[in-house]
């Protein structure tokens, strides 16, 4: 089956630094994504990560390595509105997304 | 530019009744997307469309069906709604299956 794990809640500190991981099993791999969903809202893309290594934009990077079946999203100097669900999805051998539960990050000031 | 919308942001359904859920993109993206989003689970598909014209099943599709007679339009039919349907619905287009997704702002279904 396919399967990807994230942690289901995290708590950080604002000006702080965090890490949300990301495993997967997938039927083939076409890429990684990370989308950001504020409560009651829709999901909107962060980064997209296809080969190993680090992708930097601004405070927020993305990691990946395919060997491990793992990647991370690292947010730096934390604010308030960073307060969301993130979302890894996996891009399959079909070119379809599979989605893992998403991780609440909670930052208190 | 209106990106993708979606129609009716929320309804309550009795359960047995048809209703049908409006996407639509102004972006020319070839590919559309049906999701159902449920607490404590990551967003499900339920069927796509990689171009006009045509249409797949994906992950959920059963009870639900898809027509994609345009590029721009991309309706989502429940035929005869049950409980279980429940759920948040959101539609989603890319430039083709290659690129990211971009999300609607969802509609809310309650079936009773």
């Amino acid at each position: 089956g396919q399967n990807i794990d994230q942690p289901t809640e995290m708590t950080a500190t604002e000006g702080a630094i965090v890490q949300i991981n990301c495993t997967y099993q997938t039927s083939g791999f076409n890429g990684l994504f990370w989308y950001q969903q504020h409560a009651g809202e829709a999901p909107t893309f962060l980064s997209y990560n296809v080969l190993d290594g680090l992708e930097e934009k601004g405070r927020f990077s993305s990691f990946l390595s395919r060997s491990k079946g793992y990647s991370y999203l690292l947010l730096k100097e934390l604010q308030m509105k960073d307060s969301a669900s993130y979302l890894c999805a996996v891009r399959d051998s079909n070119y379809q997304l599979i989605w893992g539960a998403g991780t609440k990050l909670i930052i208190k000031p | 530019t209106a990106g993708i919308t979606q129609a009716p942001t929320s309804q309550i359904l009795a359960a047995g009744r048809s209703m049908t859920l409006r996407c639509t993109q102004d972006m020319r993206h070839n590919a559309m997307y049906w999701y159902r989003q449920d607490l404590g689970l990551g967003l499900r598909l339920i069927h796509y469309s990689n171009t006009a014209g045509t249409t797949g099943k994906g992950e959920v599709p059963d009870g639900y069906s898809v027509s994609r007679a345009n590029t721009d339009d991309f309706p989502l039919t429940l035929a005869s709604a049950v409980p279980s349907q429940t759920s948040v619905y959101f539609c989603a287009s890319s430039e083709s299956s290659y690129n990211e997704q971009f999300f609607g702002p969802g509609t809310r279904l309650t079936v009773l």
